[in-house]
């Protein structure tokens, strides 16, 4: 069956760079996406990327999506305490019946 | 405005009880779900409505049935309940299925 992965936790200092990576199992994939949840809060779409795509940025956050490799990475540059979340990869299944997610990865910010 | 609500946001119940969690949604979409979030963050799908209809059915006890009365609302009712169903509920829906979906802030479930 389809599966996605990811660490569970990174740390960075503050104003670093942050890359979580992903990687997933469905080759025929269409959609993957980057979700955001803040303690206590419910899950909040960051970005997206279409399979057909290498790269997407949007200010301080860009997505690369190897296809050949199924890895997919998300960059925050310039991190900052508000940056500190759990980040979740998720993909639409090639049924398109819905969304996988991974395990999410716990950002943590030092000062 | 909000786009996703789920009631109540915090769920305390003894083993054995039945409840429910409500969930209601204004931005027209078509499609629901239910979500559980273990205590080590992993989320697991459990159901899907589409206009009404179920769609998906994970492998869920049926202990969980889900009814949708109408389009905007998605309820969750557990019978018998288990300590192993403590989590974190979310509900969420989408105009597509399954395209962005928007979440609602969860219900924390604790079963004593």
């Amino acid at each position: 069956g389809e599966d996605v992965e990811q660490s569970l936790f990174l740390s960075v200092r503050e104003g670093d760079s942050s890359v979580i990576n992903c990687t997933y199992t469905d080759s025929s994939s269409t959609y993957l996406y980057w979700y955001k949840q803040e303690p206590g809060a419910g899950l909040q779409l960051l970005t997206y990327i279409f399979s057909n795509m290498d790269m997407k940025q949007d200010q301080r956050l860009t997505v690369l999506l190897n296809k050949k490799d199924k890895h997919l990475s998300l960059r925050i540059a310039d991190t900052q305490t508000g940056d500190s979340a759990i980040y979740f990869c998720a993909e639409k299944d090639s049924s398109a019946s819905k969304i996988i997610f991974g395990s999410g990865t716990r950002l943590s910010i030092r000062p | 405005d909000t786009a996703v609500s789920q009631t109540p946001k915090y769920l305390v119940t003894q083993m054995g009880n039945d409840k429910s969690i409500k969930c209601e949604q204004n931005l027209g979409h078509d499609t629901m779900y239910w979500y559980k979030q273990d205590s080590k963050k992993f989320l697991k799908i459990m159901f899907s409505y589409n206009n009404k209809e179920l769609i998906i059915n994970e492998t869920v006890p049926n202990r969980f049935s889900p009814k949708s009365p109408d389009k905007a609302h998605l309820n969750l009712h557990i019978n018998s309940l288990e300590l192993g169903d403590s989590a974190v509920y979310f509900c969420a829906s989408s105009q597509e299925r399954p395209a962005r979906q928007y979440f609602g802030p969860g219900t924390r479930l604790t079963v004593l």
